[in-house]
Parts: structure tokens; C-alpha cells; sequence
């Protein structure tokens, strides 16, 4: 059974600019969430999702939005991108809203300039 | 104050040694999950401990929840540089229910 999958991989955006990240789930698997990972913060709760809506969410602010899909796809936005918003972002996925086990995909290293 | 409390924050041995790897709260938790996570990469999960005193074992990773569902370890025995990562411990917090992760354990094993 295939993994969890990001895309990009590598990102570079300058400040102002938006950027859209993309994961696709494990087959079968109908519950996404989105962490921010840096160096300083560590692991931080961006959102979950789960049949197309969104069950919880971490505190960040509104520029930070996402979505799902009725495949269980789904892709986070971040918009007028901060020198701060350079992480990592990590997508996992689990079976059902609320279920601790989760799988994480590769990340998406974003760069902001 | 992290929710999940990791120590020590930084760990090097040699290869060989065992070490045990802490992961504490004041919260009680339904479950807690261990992952390792190599540079660029994201968290690969290790176990999940769902009962209190629950030990389990993967090869030479032994995993333990504590009896109050507060806390959890995990020992190397013989660590080798296969070994060497960031490990996390990851719980859904009580209050918010959104899932915590402790700052980390980063482990070097030298050959």
C-alpha cells in the first residue's frame, strides 16, 4: 500500500506571495491533518480534516487555510507568506477523525525569502 | 509549557550502549505514539501504547506506557548508527483534542 505523498517537495516563495501544498492520502484513509515543523516551535497542529470538513484547528492565524477533497486529497494555502512561515510541513493521515495513530508523508520544505 | 515533556533533549553514545529516552506529562492520555524522524523526512511511526503499563517490544526498541497513562519510555538496547534520529512522542491532548508532540529526543549513535 502506497504511502502518504507531498507535493512539492522544495518550495521558494518570497514574502507576500501565497503557496499551495498538496497531499494524498493513504488508500483508504479518509482523515488528513497538517503540522508545521520548525526548529524552534517543534511539531505544531495546523488543522484536520475529515470527509471534506474540517474537524479541528491549531492556533494560527486565518492566512493559513486548507481543504479536502471527496477522495480524501487534500491541500493547505497559506497566503502573503511571513519570513516565519518557513517550515516544514507535514501531512499525515489516519483511518477516522480522531484516531491517534497517524502516518506522515516525506514534507514539503517550504522557504520563504 | 509543552503538554509532553521529552528528556534528555539531546542524546550521543557509542555505538553499543543502551539508552532510555523519557516522555512525560501531568495529562492523562488514551494513547501515546513514538515516532523517528530523519533529517528532511517526515516522522515514521514506532509504536502505539494504548494500555497503562502496557510494554511492547520492536527488535531492540522497548516501549512502555506508564500505569497512570501519564508517561511513557523507550529503551535501545545495543544502539547502533541505524538508530541515530529525532524521536517524538505524540499524544491527543484532552483538552483540545488535537494531537502534541513533545520537542524531541535527537539521538547520535557513533560507530
Amino acid at each position: 500500500k502506497a504511502g502518504v505523498t507531498q507535493t512539492p517537495r522544495y518550495l521558494i516563495k518570497t514574502r507576500g506571495q501565497q503557496v499551495t501544498l498538496s497531499c494524498s492520502p493513504i488508500s483508504g484513509h479518509r482523515s488528513v491533518s497538517w503540522y508545521q515543523q520548525t526548529p524552534g516551535q517543534g511539531l505544531q497542529f495546523l488543522f484536520e480534516y475529515f470527509s471534506e470538513t474540517q474537524r479541528n484547528k491549531g492556533n494560527f492565524p486565518g492566512r493559513f487555510s486548507g481543504r479536502q477533497f471527496s477522495n480524501s486529497r487534500s491541500e493547505m494555502n497559506v497566503s502573503t507568506l511571513e519570513l516565519g512561515d518557513s517550515a516544514l510541513y507535514l501531512c499525515a493521515s489516519s483511518l477516522n477523525v480522531g484516531t491517534d495513530t497517524q502516518y506522515f508523508g516525506p514534507g514539503t520544505r517550504l522557504t520563504v525569502l | 509549557t509543552q503538554l509532553l515533556e521529552q528528556s534528555p533533549q539531546f542524546l550521543s553514545i557509542q555505538e553499543g550502549e543502551n539508552l532510555t529516552v523519557y516522555c512525560n506529562s501531568s495529562s492523562v492520555f488514551s494513547s501515546l505514539q513514538w515516532y523517528r524522524q530523519e533529517p528532511g523526512e517526515g516522522p515514521v511511526l514506532l509504536v502505539t501504547v494504548v494500555t497503562g503499563g502496557e510494554v511492547k517490544k520492536l527488535k531492540r526498541l522497548t516501549f512502555q506506557f506508564g500505569d497512570a497513562r501519564k508517561d511513557s519510555s523507550l529503551h535501545i538496547t545495543a544502539a547502533q548508527p541505524g538508530d541515530t534520529g529525532l524521536y517524538l512522542c505524540a499524544g491527543r491532548s484532552p483538552v483540545f483534542n488535537d494531537m502534541r508532540f513533545g520537542a524531541g529526543t535527537r539521538l547520535t549513535v557513533k560507530p
